[in-house]
């Protein structure tokens, strides 16, 4: 059982359309991160919420952490091709001595012109 | 700035052979990280650095699998005896590793090929 799921998982839409992909767990975080990685790079930090019902944007972006801090969203509006990507949600957890980061499964996304 | 720097970008091997996977990461980042992704999959966490030391191993996946750091800087992961099922790609972060949340900065990640 993964401790995150990222839905859909696959996402192919047009250009201009808007799209809502999830991060989803049973567990309470105090904190999600948002990553992008293109085609043959690694990912890189979008955003990250700390407080339930927060709402951050990035141009187009909206990121939004649930009120009982165990999911968010990622809103996109009017989809452009340089949109492409996997998107990443982590989650630090509590270890012994660290918080580790474990990150989801991904939603691949692809905007055709 | 250089970002994190990940080498060789792509290795192709026999089953059997022995390969050494290189990070440089950002200088003054004393959190180092490997991640393995398989193809379009999201990243599975290997092992975790704080100076040269490793405080989380638990994620390589067996004893063919090693990583060592020296100097606070460089890190080396080492496959011995590779597998197919070792094809993926290898990424390394780094990050100023004061809180969790400090941002983890990727490098391009290896592209590792087992035939």
């Amino acid at each position: 059982t993964q401790l995150l799921e990222q839905s859909p998982q696959f996402l192919s839409i047009q250009e201009g359309e808007n799209l809502t992909v999830y991060c989803n767990s049973s567990s309470v975080f105090s904190s999600l991160q948002w990553y992008r990685q293109e085609p043959g790079e690694g990912p890189v930090l979008l955003v990250t919420v700390v407080t339930g019902g927060e709402v951050k944007k990035l141009k187009r972006l909206t990121f939004q952490f649930g009120d009982a801090r165990k999911d968010s969203s990622l809103h996109i509006t009017a989809a452009q091709t340089g949109d492409t990507g996997l998107y990443l949600c982590a989650v630090a957890t509590m270890k012994t001595s660290y918080d580790k980061v474990i990150f989801g499964p991904g939603t691949s996304l692809s905007v055709i012109p | 700035g250089a970002g994190v720097s990940q080498s060789p970008s792509n290795k192709v091997t026999e089953k059997g052979k022995d390969v050494e996977l290189r990070c440089d990461p950002i200088s003054g980042h004393t959190a180092l990280y490997w991640y393995r992704q398989s193809l379009g999959q999201g990243l599975e966490f290997l092992i975790y650095f704080q100076g040269n030391s490793a405080p989380d191993k638990s994620g390589l996946p067996s004893d063919r699998f090693s990583a060592e750091r020296t100097g606070g800087s460089v890190s080396t992961l080492t496959i011995q005896r590779t597998q197919q099922e070792d094809s993926a790609v290898y990424l390394c972060a780094s990050s100023l590793g004061r809180v969790s949340t400090d941002t983890q900065y990727f490098g391009p990640g290896t592209r590792l090929t087992v035939l």
